[in-house]
């Protein structure tokens, strides 16, 4: 799987859109951007994932950029319950099953009030 | 709640001594993952199952780890003479054949004095 690149640490203030970047420049074309997101002490949750079109659901939108080399995930309109680390993963799909995921360090993610 | 759960949710355990954790996929689901946390890092993946079948190992999963999931539904990670290495949280994610994200329980902590 291709390795990602997160910025250690964000900030961003509570009502605003946090908008976290990764960059996977050696993505290949069957692979899967995935974000999980993971609050203290608990399970890693599952946010949203993409392959080349731009993806949004009830938590997060994803903006995969046309080369697929980096993408960045979005959260609209943030609240303290965000903070987290945010962890951006590439995936591919080993023949007749799935491989785990490989996390590097995330993003922590620090909502402000 | 019908999400992966995990028990126990805490274990101190002394040196030498061996662990056992459960976990129970989201049901339906075929495939049952394993992944080890330690402080400050991202999860790192030890084993996997499709159905009854282990079918990938990572290097981490020492000889003194076996994990079984005997009726392809929940599944046990036995540490035997553990050590103050194991201490770490152990997470458990399921996925489904057609879907293939994964989703994680809430982990087990491990201490060992």
């Amino acid at each position: 799987d291709a390795k990602t690149t997160q910025p250690p640490s964000m900030d961003c203030a509570e009502g605003r859109a946090a908008n976290l970047p990764c960059n996977h420049s050696t993505i290949s074309g069957n692979e899967y951007v995935y974000w999980y997101r993971q609050i203290h002490s608990q399970g890693p949750q599952y946010i949203i994932h993409g392959l080349k079109n731009n993806e949004t659901n009830e938590m997060a939108s994803l903006i995969i950029t046309e080369d697929r080399k980096s993408s960045t995930l979005i959260l609209p309109h943030a609240t303290l319950r965000d903070t987290a680390v945010y962890y951006c993963i590439v995936r591919g799909y080993s023949g007749g099953g799935a491989d785990g995921l490989t996390f590097g360090k995330g993003t922590h993610l620090i909502i402000q009030p | 709640d019908t999400g992966v759960s995990q028990d126990p949710r805490h274990k101190i355990t002394k040196r030498g001594q061996n662990v056992t954790f459960r976990c129970d996929p989201i049901s339906e689901h075929n495939r049952l993952y394993w992944y080890r946390q330690t402080l400050g890092q991202g999860p790192e993946f030890l084993t996997y199952f499709q159905n009854e079948a282990q079918l990938e190992k990572s290097r981490l999963l020492s000889d003194r780890f076996s994990a079984e999931r005997p009726k392809g539904s929940f599944s046990t990670l036995e540490i035997q003479r553990t050590e103050q290495g194991d201490s770490a949280m152990y997470l458990c994610a399921s996925s489904s054949g057609l879907e293939e994200t994964q989703y994680f329980g809430p982990g087990t902590r491990l201490l060992v004095l």
